[in-house]
């Protein structure tokens, strides 16, 4: 069946180091989507990328979908200690989205 | 708009109750779903609707009812809770289409089966 891989599973920096989490699938994707989780919160959404190749910019953060359309990293440079979160991606097989297992990001002040 | 409401906050069952977990949403939205979170299995798939009238089973469907008479309502039910079910349940909507884009959650709620 349809898996989506993400690693590493908690990442631990020091504020104004940058972070980068990787989503793989055993399948082909239509589209990946990636959100963010607070503690005790819910999955915020945000961003979507369709294209083979895409690249995505917001502030600091940059989303990228692999040529294959099977991986895709989202990287933040210089985080804060607002980024603090549990960062998920998910693939969509056109019809249901499978969540990656996420990234817990610390960040150390 | 209130987007994505779930109702209750949280919930405590003894083993074989049964309950409905509420959700609606006022953003017209054609596709509902609900997942649960467990720690470090991320979200999975419960069951979906791409509209009022058509469901089906997503990733992890057993012990779980769904039904969609309306756009804006997606009741979750569990016929005989179990310990296992214990977790935390989400419901999201979006648009129907194939890279709709944005999917709203809801609060979630926290299950604890006894």
């Amino acid at each position: 069946g349809q898996q989506v891989m993400q690693i590493p599973q908690y990442q631990h920096v020091q504020e104004g180091e940058d972070f980068t989490t990787y989503c793989n699938s055993s399948t082909t994707l239509s589209n990946i989507q990636w959100y963010k989780q607070r503690p005790g919160g819910h999955p915020v959404f945000l961003i979507q990328l369709v294209k083979s190749g895409e690249v995505k910019k917001q502030k600091r953060l940059t989303f990228q979908f692999g040529e294959a359309k099977k991986n895709s990293s989202l990287h933040i440079t210089a985080t804060q200690t607002t980024d603090v979160g549990t960062y998920f991606c998910a693939g969509s097989d056109g019809n249901q989205f499978y969540f990656g297992t996420g990234t817990s990001l610390t960040v150390i002040p | 708009n209130a987007g994505v409401t779930q109702t209750p906050k949280f919930q405590v069952l003894k083993t074989g109750q049964s309950m409905t977990l509420q959700c609606a949403q006022d953003m017209n939205h054609e596709y509902m779903s609900w997942y649960r979170q467990d720690p470090g299995m991320g979200l999975r798939l419960i069951h979906y609707s791409v509209g009022a009238g058509i469901t089906d089973q997503g990733e992890v469907p057993n012990g779980y009812n769904v039904s969609r008479s309306t756009t804006e309502d997606f009741p979750l039910r569990l016929l005989s809770a179990a310990p296992s079910q214990t977790s935390v349940y989400f419901c999201a909507s979006r648009r129907a289409f194939e890279n709709a884009g944005t999917q709203y959650f809801g609060p979630g709620t926290r299950l604890t089966v006894l």
